[in-house]
């Protein structure tokens, strides 16, 4: 098994750009999250899924947008990037709501 | 509301010492669960342990042991003979059934040769 793999690895975005990073789970996962990490901040929740087409706002969710078509694919857009929104990105998923997160190996994103 | 606290920031250790990393959270749950989570200088994260509140029985894998004390709020996390693959951040993370899993802010544990 994978695990949770993302796509890309990394990339440049100049400002106003819009760009899509794909989550994937071969772990049979109903819930699926994504975070962002920042120094000095921790691991922030942006949005989460709950279930295949499902999407729910996290923690920080201004700027993104999430969508969950397939069970095992998660997908975090942003229409419009903006400076603030360089960070490295997580997604992760869990068999339950209680249940331990796996997290993706994360998705380094520079906006310049 | 929650929180985690890993109030050491960075610790930096000789090779094969013992290190502690701490954790105190806070919660008014009576059920919640309790994750360490290690981040290597690669970048992505793995999982360590859950622990759940009802289970305060100490777990050893390994050279990793770990503290869970409901009376202090603490749930720490030992090395024992530290080695240099265990340089990482390590994460303390807290989930209750209405909230979100809260991080603390990591501690970067350094172990040299």
């Amino acid at each position: 098994n994978a695990g949770v793999t993302q796509t890309p690895k990394f990339r440049v975005l100049k400002t106003g750009q819009s760009m899509t990073l794909l989550c994937a789970q071969d772990m049979n996962h109903e819930y699926m999250y994504w975070y962002r990490q920042d120094p000095g901040m921790g691991l922030r929740l942006i949005h989460y899924s709950v279930g295949e087409g499902t999407t729910a706002k996290g923690e920080v969710p201004d700027g993104y947008n999430v969508s969950r078509l397939k069970k095992q694919n998660f997908l975090l857009g942003l229409e419009s990037a903006a400076p603030s929104q360089t960070s490295v990105y997580f997604c992760a998923s869990s068999y339950g709501k209680q249940e331990t997160q796996y997290f993706g190996p994360g998705t380094r994103l520079l906006v310049l | 509301a929650q929180k985690v606290t890993q109030a050491q920031t960075e610790i930096s250790v000789v090779e094969k010492e013992d290190v502690t990393l701490d954790c105190v959270y806070e919660t008014r749950d009576t059920t919640y669960y309790l994750f360490w989570y290690k981040q290597p200088p690669s970048g992505e994260l793995v999982f360590l342990i859950r622990r759940n509140s009802f289970d305060e029985k100490n777990e050893i894998s390994g050279r990793y042991s770990w503290n869970f004390q409901k009376s202090t709020s603490s749930f720490n996390f030992t090395i024992t003979a530290s080695q240099v693959v265990d340089s990482a951040v390590y994460f303390c993370a807290l989930k209750t059934s209405g909230s979100r899993l809260t991080f603390g802010e990591g501690t970067q544990l350094t172990v040299n040769p």
